[in-house]
């Protein structure tokens, strides 16, 4: 059964920082690997899909790499700012069940003034 | 474009009784998802469709829930009687075709079971 973990639960950084969020998951049968970000009380917003083939894929200040022999992800956010505050979500793309998605518990960041 | 639009945002019921959420998915999106998200966790999926087909409703607690998707476009998923614990946020999503493409997310509808 794929198992999706992100690490750390929540982060807290000033204004300015560099950062990475982690994310890990049990099986490497995947279709892709996407980053969610959620907003409170809001849905999720795609930033990033990565295929299966594909190592990293870059948009704006993210960039989002996976290994998929080791089964993990990375979503690295350069020169960080408040508005970046929100909740992080990984998800894989499961190559024996039609895709079907499966999410993290997330990271949520608070980038402080 | 217009986004998936989902109604009604926020919903409030006493236990036992029946609720229903509607979603619209991105115009000429062949799949609709439901997810259901608890509080600090990811969203699961429920239920998804290719146009009107449900073809994936392993998770979807079928003696409660049911959905449907007249015509291959809008989506109603209703829960009959509601239970405390299925308090949660309900997702609908969105894709051009298939699960191996970016999935498109509406706002959610946030349902408290008293």
């Amino acid at each position: 059964k794929q198992e999706v973990t992100q690490i750390p639960a929540a982060l807290s950084v000033p204004e300015g920082e560099n950062l990475v969020l982690n994310c890990s998951f049990t099986d490497s049968a995947i279709y892709n690997l996407q980053w969610f970000r959620q907003d409170p009380g809001k849905g999720l917003t795609s930033l990033l899909l990565i295929q299966s083939s594909q190592r990293e894929q870059t948009s704006g200040r993210l960039n989002a790499s996976l290994d998929k022999s080791s089964g993990r992800s990375t979503l690295y956010i350069a020169a960080s700012q408040p508005g970046d505050s929100a909740t992080y979500l990984c998800a894989v793309s499961i190559y024996n069940q039609g895709g079907k998605l499966i999410f993290g518990q997330g990271t949520e960041l608070s980038v402080k003034p | 474009e217009a986004g998936v639009v989902q109604s009604p945002r926020y919903k409030i019921i006493e236990k036992k009784q029946p609720v229903a959420f509607w979603c619209n998915p991105i115009s000429g999106h062949n799949t609709l998802y439901w997810y259901r998200q608890n509080l600090g966790q990811g969203p699961e999926l429920l239920i998804r469709y290719e146009n009107e087909e449900a073809v994936d409703d392993s998770q979807l607690p079928k003696d409660r829930f049911s959905a449907e998707r007249l015509k291959g476009v809008d989506s109603t998923l209703k829960i009959q009687p509601a239970e405390l614990g299925d308090s949660a946020v309900y997702l609908c999503a969105s894709s051009l075709q298939g699960s191996r493409e970016t999935q498109y997310f509406g706002p959610g509808t946030r349902l408290l079971v008293l």
